[in-house]
């Protein structure tokens, strides 16, 4: 059954603390992203990867860091110096034929 | 400034009246995509249409797109209870670097 799964579904963080979020696929595609969003707010680009070993920021990266070891993977860090880390967070990858993104179920991030 | 701007923040109507939802956008697109979201869960892809399309169906829905005026609109017929989410217009290009999302529509389907 292919698709994307992220883990953990809720995490909490205590202040000056890095969490990692985990983003797998198997639906062999070679781009993904991660998003932010924020309660009832649209989504906003972090972090994206077109390839294995790539990666380029998006609007929002001050605070986050990515890796791309594997095609499979692309977890993202939430660094100890994002100021504002809650928020719900996303990750998708691209169907390169045709544009269009496929979703995981997202992460709840909550700092205490 | 976000690239879409849905329209209306928030709609509610009648279990079988259909929902149209507006989206906007800035600068020259290669394909806009409209996807739903549940609350508190993932993006559901629904349809993508490219630039040179006009209007695209499938099944209940039915979009169009006027490039003229860089707008468009997304026609949910028949609505369902199970309609109600929240729904996101995104524009971007094949290659994905560009994909920027608007804050979306909230739809409330009153049975």
């Amino acid at each position: 059954d292919g698709g994307i799964t992220q883990s953990p579904k809720y995490l909490f963080r205590k202040e000056g603390q890095n969490v990692t979020l985990s983003c797998e696929q198997n639906l062999n595609h070679d781009a993904m992203y991660w998003y932010r969003q924020d309660p009832g707010q649209g989504l906003r680009l972090i972090y994206y990867s077109q390839i294995v070993n790539d990666f380029q920021k998006g609007d929002i990266a001050e605070g986050y860091s990515v890796s791309r070891e594997k095609k499979e993977s692309f977890p993202l860090t939430v660094t100890s110096a994002q100021k504002n880390p809650t928020a719900f967070y996303l990750c998708a990858s691209i169907t390169p034929l045709t544009g269009e993104q496929f979703f995981g179920p997202g992460t709840r991030l909550t700092v205490l | 400034s976000q690239q879409g701007e849905e329209d209306p923040q928030a709609l509610s109507i009648q279990e079988g009246e259909n929902a149209t939802m507006n989206c906007s956008y800035k600068t020259s697109i290669n394909n806009l995509q409209w996807y739903r979201q549940n609350s508190g869960r993932g993006l559901v892809h629904l349809i993508l249409i490219r630039s040179n399309e006009r209007e695209k169906h499938s099944g209940r829905l039915r979009v169009t797109l006027d490039t003229s005026k860089k707008s468009s609109s997304l026609l949910i017929t028949a609505s369902r209870a199970a309609d109600t989410a929240s729904y996101f217009c995104a524009t971007g290009d094949n290659y994905g670097q560009n994909f920027v999302f608007g804050p979306g529509t909230r739809l409330s389907v009153l049975p």
